[in-house]
């Protein structure tokens, strides 16, 4: 089983529209947690943590459910600039491990 | 600043041949990593380092090695090119647990 599983997508939406997706992790003892943001053929670059509480920014809506082991972002308003692949990432167990382990990406397009 | 400066950009090698991805980022960073991305996988962690001088395995480390001199620098060597090998590698050097990536190489082995 995958550290990190995603839904592929992809996620076909028009501008303007809320869209919204889900990882799940299969490390109950993971510490922290992220959204990358990977445009194609270049390099992850961190979107936003996820806090226990939930947290936005701007149109951004991160959440995590520790209980049931996944986390989700939520997109509104969606723009044109926002087509990209959504990267799910989760950190080691240990409170001095950085290894991350990465999701295969949800891919979001939108369109005019 | 420059962060995390990946060289080359691009690579062909022939099956067996050697060769050395550079890795640089001047954040002072104590932990380095290289990843590598395949076609609907997530980034595989292959060989990562907590300061100079220490490295370890990650999770695809086979037909890879790497070293650490100095805090700046973590190249990754190919010691014998095989296509199973055709990827796009990432460096990453972080502060806490938050990767800061490099712009990748993309090598392919014929």
């Amino acid at each position: 089983r995958k550290e990190v599983e995603q839904d592929p997508g992809p996620f076909n939406v028009p501008e303007g529209a809320t869209v919204a997706f889900n990882c799940t992790y299969s490390n109950s003892a993971s510490q922290s947690f992220f959204w990358y943001r990977q445009d194609c053929r270049k390099e992850p670059k961190l979107l936003m943590s996820v806090y226990s509480s939930g947290n936005e920014d701007g149109r951004f809506t991160a959440q995590l459910n520790r209980a049931s082991q996944y986390i989700s972002l939520l997109i509104r308003d969606s723009k044109l600039s926002d087509s990209a692949t959504y990267l799910c990432v989760v950190n080691g167990a240990g409170s001095n491990d950085y290894k991350l382990s990465f999701g295969a990406g949800t891919t979001v397009t939108v369109r005019a | 600043n420059a962060g995390v400066t990946q060289t080359p950009k691009f690579q062909v090698l022939k099956t067996g041949q050697s060769m050395t991805l550079q890795c640089a980022q001047d954040m002072n960073h104590e932990y380095m990593s290289w990843y590598r991305q395949d076609p609907g996988m997530g980034l595989r962690l292959i060989h990562y380092s907590v300061g100079a001088g220490i490295t370890d395995q990650g999770e695809v480390p086979n037909g890879y090695n790497v070293s650490r001199s100095t805090t700046e620098d973590f190249p990754l060597r190919l010691l014998s090119a095989a296509p199973s090998q055709t990827s796009v590698y990432f460096c990453a050097s972080s502060s806490g647990a938050i990767d800061t990536f490099g712009s990748g190489t993309r090598l392919t082995v014929v």
